[in-house]
């Protein structure tokens, strides 16, 4: 497997545009989740799925994010409209559901919103 | 709740020095622990883990053991080498009949110089 694969690596935009950031699990697992990672906050948990449905969003900082997950193959984080302190790198991970397993990071993709 | 600390950083080192990272948890039951590795650019990758008390994890010369008493998993080495430069992260998953997500640390960087 290819691993969790994320696009695009690099997104920048101008402040009010739509971002929409695309991620695949690696197949068979059945949680996904999605992260933010900036200097300021450290890692933080936005929201994850299990199943395709999520399951807790309530790191979602506003309702300007949404997230999708439409198949086990593909989600979906979506900013509208963004803004400049949306700029950070948004990581997506999954893993399986057991006890003590580990989740697999992609790549990550580095949002600057001017 | 669940919470990870770890010491700040960074942490600088000439290489081949020992090194420890300190890592506490607190969290109901008794959790897996990991740690996970950010090399520059990249997303976090696991480097070890443990899922129960006195277990001792243990890759690329990192090793870490799980002190159910002290509520600690703190990451040592040996002899670090230039290539050990990134971010560390100490990271615990609830051992429950539920949905079982990562709680990180805020990620401790190292700096290893020749």
């Amino acid at each position: 497997d290819a691993g969790v694969i994320q696009s695009p690596r690099h997104e920048v935009t101008e402040m009010g545009q739509e971002v929409t950031l695309r991620c695949k699990p690696i197949s068979g697992h059945d949680y996904l989740f999605w992260y933010r990672q900036t200097m300021m906050r450290g890692l933080e948990l936005l929201i994850y799925f299990n199943n395709n449905v999520p399951i807790d969003d309530s790191g979602m900082p506003e309702d300007r994010f949404s997230a999708k997950m439409p198949n086990a193959s593909f989600s979906t984080l979506k900013i509208q409209p963004s803004e400049p302190r949306d700029s950070a790198v948004y990581f997506c991970a999954s893993s399986l559901f057991k006890s003590g397993a580990e989740a697999f990071f992609g790549q990550g993709t580095r949002l600057t919103v001017v | 709740g669940n919470s990870v600390t770890q010491m700040e950083g960074p942490v600088t080192l000439s290489e081949e020095a020992f090194l420890t990272i300190n890592c506490t948890y607190t969290a109901t039951g008794y959790p897996s622990l990991f740690w996970y590795v950010q090399y520059p650019g990249e997303g976090l990758q696991l480097l070890l883990k443990a899922t129960k008390a006195d277990d001792k994890g243990s890759n690329k010369g990192f090793e870490a053991t799980y002190r159910k008493e002290t509520t600690s998993f703190h990451l040592e080495k040996g002899s670090v080498q230039v290539s050990d430069s990134a971010v560390y992260f100490c990271a615990l998953s609830p051992l429950n009949s539920g949905y079982s997500t990562l709680t990180f640390g805020k990620g401790t960087m190292l700096l290893v110089s020749p």
